[in-house]
């Protein structure tokens, strides 16, 4: 079975330009999440779809950061304009909701360097 | 505040040794999973081990084997007979919201295999 599903591996731009990350989670997962990962913050909870809705945005640093989910098999991540602080690695995962064993299932990466 | 504390940023451990990586938590979830997950140098994000809080039973897979003190809010991980693949980042985490997978990482502990 295809895991999760991120493209690109590795995106450097520069700053100002528009950054996005792609995501395709695990067939018949219906929640999806976006970290991201630095060096001094950790992972970092972005934000959450359940059934192609945003259910918590709370972690989006800022108005620069979008995401959208418009069916059930892809997600977006943008960043624009994008700031060198956006440099980091960004996750996509996905998971089955409910009372369910919890267990997120991770996509290898985008890292994003913004010059 | 859910709050997962990892306080080794670093530990090293002998090939075939034993080694045991320390995590407290804070949460007001009354039903909650805890996770240990690898991260190692490919960067995807796997599941080492998943302890349901209602169990008192300590989860175990293969080498690897948690502490779990409910009261103490501690989830140590143990790695039995360490392998030269067992070197990579580990990360606690534990879910909150209701299982939907919301996960929250501590900082992780970066873990060293020595031949």
């Amino acid at each position: 079975d295809a895991g999760v599903i991120q493209s690109p591996r590795h995106e450097v731009t520069e700053m100002g330009q528009e950054v996005t990350l792609r995501c395709k989670p695990i067939s018949g997962h219906n929640s999806l999440f976006w970290y991201r990962q630095t060096m001094m913050r950790g992972l970092e909870l972005l934000i959450y779809f359940n059934n192609n809705v945003p259910i918590d945005d709370s972690g989006m640093p800022e108005d620069r950061f979008s995401a959208k989910m418009p069916n059930a098999s892809f997600s977006t991540l943008k960043i624009q304009p994008s700031e060198p602080r956006d440099s980091a690695v960004y996750f996509c995962a996905s998971s089955t909701s409910g009372r369910g064993t919890g267990e997120l299932f991770f996509g290898e990466g985008s890292r994003l360097t913004v010059l | 505040a859910q709050t997962v504390t990892q306080s080794q940023p670093e530990m090293s451990v002998q090939e075939a040794e034993t080694v045991t990586l320390s995590c407290t938590y804070d949460t007001s979830e009354s039903d909650y999973y805890l996770f240990w997950y690898k991260q190692p140098p490919s960067r995807q994000m796997i599941l080492v081990i998943r302890q349901e809080a209602y169990k008192q039973q300590n989860a175990t897979e293969n080498r690897f084997s948690v502490n779990f003190q409910k009261a103490a809010k501690s989830f140590s991980l143990k790695i039995s007979d360490s392998q030269l693949g067992d070197a990579a980042m580990y990360f606690c985490a534990s879910s909150y919201g209701g299982s939907q997978g919301n996960l929250i990482f501590g900082k992780g502990t970066k873990l060293s295999v020595k031949p």
